[in-house]
């Protein structure tokens, strides 16, 4: 398996465009997350998904921060309009329901966004 | 609240034993102990994880104490591409976060 991929690795952008970023999880995992990391706040969970459906949002900053899971390959983190506070490296990450007490994330390489 | 206190960094040399402590006082009889590390520019990585038994992989052996209030993550051989920060991270058994705190910077030195 090619692991949890992320797109694009890099994105840098203007303060107030939308940035997208996108996240294809571990075939046949059904957990998927997102976390945000900075120096000053390290790593955020910031949502996660279960079978495509959110579950806990909790860690999403502010509205201008949206997810969605169409289906069970693809999910993507937009941020409309973005700021340059939201210069972060974001993570996906996806797991299986845990199995004989096993629970194991696996995180992608992420997408580093400049925001200027 | 932060549920794990590990030491902010450390320094070990290539071919010896890197032991990283972790303590978890106020762990419950559900909660699993989990270590990820992540090296630079890198997610983070699965290491090892248990509930109250010693534990060892082709990775680590992680060693519980018989209160559960503190752990050791024991990288047997450590070399250079071991650099990376290190967390220990409590997880109760039907929650599906994880919180990582701010770790433990292990260098490797030759």
């Amino acid at each position: 398996d090619a692991g949890v991929i992320q797109s694009p690795r890099h994105e840098v952008t203007e303060m107030g465009q939308e940035v997208t970023l996108r996240c294809k999880p571990i075939s046949g995992h059904d957990y998927l997350f997102w976390y945000r990391q900075t120096m000053m706040r390290g790593l955020e969970l910031l949502i996660y998904f279960n079978n495509n459906v959110p579950i806990d949002d909790s860690g999403m900053p502010e509205d201008r921060f949206s997810a969605k899971m169409p289906n069970a390959s693809f999910s993507t983190l937009k941020i409309q309009p973005s700021e340059p506070r939201d210069s972060a490296v974001y993570f996906c990450a996806s797991t299986l329901s845990p199995s004989g007490g096993i629970y194991e994330q696996y995180f992608g390489p992420g997408t580093r966004l400049t925001v200027t | 609240d932060a549920k794990t206190t590990q030491p902010t960094s450390m320094d070990c040399a290539e071919g010896r034993a890197a032991n990283l402590p972790c303590n978890h006082s106020t762990i419950s009889g559900n909660e699993y102990v989990y270590w990820y590390r992540q090296i630079h520019s890198q997610g983070p990585q699965y290491i090892i994880h248990g509930l109250k038994n010693n534990e060892t992989n082709e990775m680590a052996s992680l060693i519980i104490t018989e209160d559960r209030k503190s752990s050791t993550l024991i990288l047997p051989h450590a070399t250079l591409r071991d650099t990376a920060v290190y967390y220990c991270i409590v997880r109760a058994a039907n929650d599906y976060k994880l919180s990582f705190g701010a770790g433990t910077t292990v260098t490797v030195r030759a």
